[in-house]
């Protein structure tokens, strides 16, 4: 069964701080790994793309990682900003499925002052 | 903005009722897929749609139904709402072929 894990679920962090949010997943055939943002409410926003060829993808603050081997990877946030509460969502794309996607549940972070 | 448009963005029906989303996809977007997403849990995926047709569902029943239109915006119809039905509703547009999917901002239904 396609499913991918994330974890923890919840997090709270200091404002400034770094903190690095995990995902698992059991997905194949693998097409790529995004990290979504989504904002109470809101519909996700794409951070990083990631194909099984690339180890780090970052944007900004965010820097993402992939282990195509042991099907892990990781979202780094450095130096956490109050606007970087949000849920941020693992996605897995099933390859040639007409891009279907896999949702991992989220993990919710929270930044606080 | 990802230039995706959903109306209405809050809903509250009762049970038994019937409703419908609408979704604008991104321009020169042919491709819709709609995910349902319960408080605290990923989006799950219900269809999508490609040039008027569906192209492919997820585990949802029957009275989950859809349309695309010939400018690609699609509906979302759910007949005889149950409670568990209460969800944020997300429509995403892309390309064919496995393109990035563009978001919109969603539509909270509630079902009392």
């Amino acid at each position: 069964k396609n499913q991918v894990e994330q974890s923890p679920q919840s997090l709270i962090i200091l404002e400034g701080k770094n903190c690095t949010l995990q995902c698992n997943y059991t997905v194949s055939p693998f097409s790529n790994l995004r990290w979504y943002k989504q904002d109470t409410g809101r519909g996700p926003v794409s951070l990083t793309i990631m194909t099984f060829s690339e180890n780090t993808k970052s944007n900004g603050r965010y820097t993402a990682t992939l282990d195509a081997d042991t099907k892990q990877s990781s979202l780094h946030i450095t130096a956490s900003q109050l606007s970087d509460s949000a849920s941020y969502i693992c996605v897995v794309i099933l390859y040639n499925q007409g891009g279907k996607l896999i949702f991992g549940q989220g993990t919710e972070l929270s930044v606080k002052p | 903005e990802t230039g995706v448009t959903q109306s209405p963005t809050h809903l509250i029906k009762t049970r038994g009722q019937q409703v419908t989303l609408r979704c604008s996809s991104q321009s020169g977007h042919n491709t819709v897929s709609w995910y349902q997403q319960a408080l605290g849990q990923g989006p799950q995926f219900i269809f999508q749609y490609y040039r008027e047709e569906e192209n492919g569902r997820g585990n949802f029943p029957p009275r989950f139904s859809g349309l695309q239109f010939p400018n690609y915006s699609s509906e979302l119809n759910v007949n005889a709402l149950e409670l568990d039905d209460s969800a944020l509703y997300l429509c995403a547009s892309s390309l064919a072929g496995g393109y990035e999917q563009f978001f919109g901002p969603g539509t909270r239904l509630t079902v009392l």
